[in-house]
């Protein structure tokens, strides 16, 4: 089965951009990239995903990289609310891994 | 709040006790699933029904008995688990797709039953 890989942890300045890194070097053509986060106490809250481009929302950007075997999520202005553990998770037909996930702490 | 709601929050239970957790949703969504979470771990994937049939079991065992009366509701039926079943159990749900294509489509996620096993 595909992997993920992430760093542990990350800290990052209120404001400033933050780009979380995410290695799946054994990801199939098949696989999206989701990436969640989740706050204390609370259920995995869905961020993007994307299959090959680029891709932008209101939270966030993806940026693929070109052999797809590496993403990296960017918040643009981090905020104090954050502050969360972001897991990127591969799916494929009927399968979801999830990465160990980082926790981002974002200091004000 | 979340659009995926689960019943109880907390829930202890002793080793011999039969109890049930609940997951409700109204987005008319067809595909639901049930994670595990260890803390400080990710969520691990349980079962998923599709259409109301279950489609993924991840070699889970008997004692955890999933159920899905209908397209809005899902529910884990849960009979002599042992200490290490302890965790947060975790529900989520996807729009679907009937030939289970649905890895393009995010999935939302229940706040979670908290289960503690004595």
């Amino acid at each position: 089965d595909a992997k993920t890989t992430q760093p542990n942890s990350m800290e990052s300045n209120e404001e400033e951009p933050v780009h979380l890194p995410c290695n799946h070097s054994t990801i199939s053509g098949t696989d999206y990239i989701h990436w969640y986060r989740q706050l204390p106490s609370q259920g995995p809250e869905y961020v993007i995903h994307g299959l090959t481009s680029n891709v932008n929302n209101r939270m966030a950007s993806l940026a693929i990289a070109e052999d797809r075997k590496s993403s990296t999520l960017i918040l643009h202005r981090a905020t104090l609310r954050d502050a969360a553990v972001y897991y990127c998770i591969l799916r494929g037909y009927q399968k979801v891994t999830f990465g160990i996930g980082t926790k981002l702490q974002v200091i004000p | 709040d979340t659009e995926v709601t689960q019943t109880p929050k907390h829930l202890v239970m002793g080793m011999t006790n039969k109890k049930s957790l609940k997951c409700e949703q109204h987005m008319g969504h067809r595909a639901m699933y049930w994670y595990k979470q260890k803390a400080k771990k990710p969520p691990e994937l349980m079962f998923v029904y599709s259409y109301e049939k279950l489609s993924i079991n991840e070699s889970v065992p008997s004692r955890f008995s999933p159920e899905c009366p209908n397209s809005s509701l899902l529910n884990l039926h849960l009979h002599a688990l042992q200490p290490e079943d302890s965790a947060l159990y975790l529900c989520a749900s996807s729009p679907g797709d009937r030939l289970l294509r649905d890895n393009n489509q995010p999935q939302h996620f229940g706040d979670g039953t908290r289960l503690s096993i004595l």
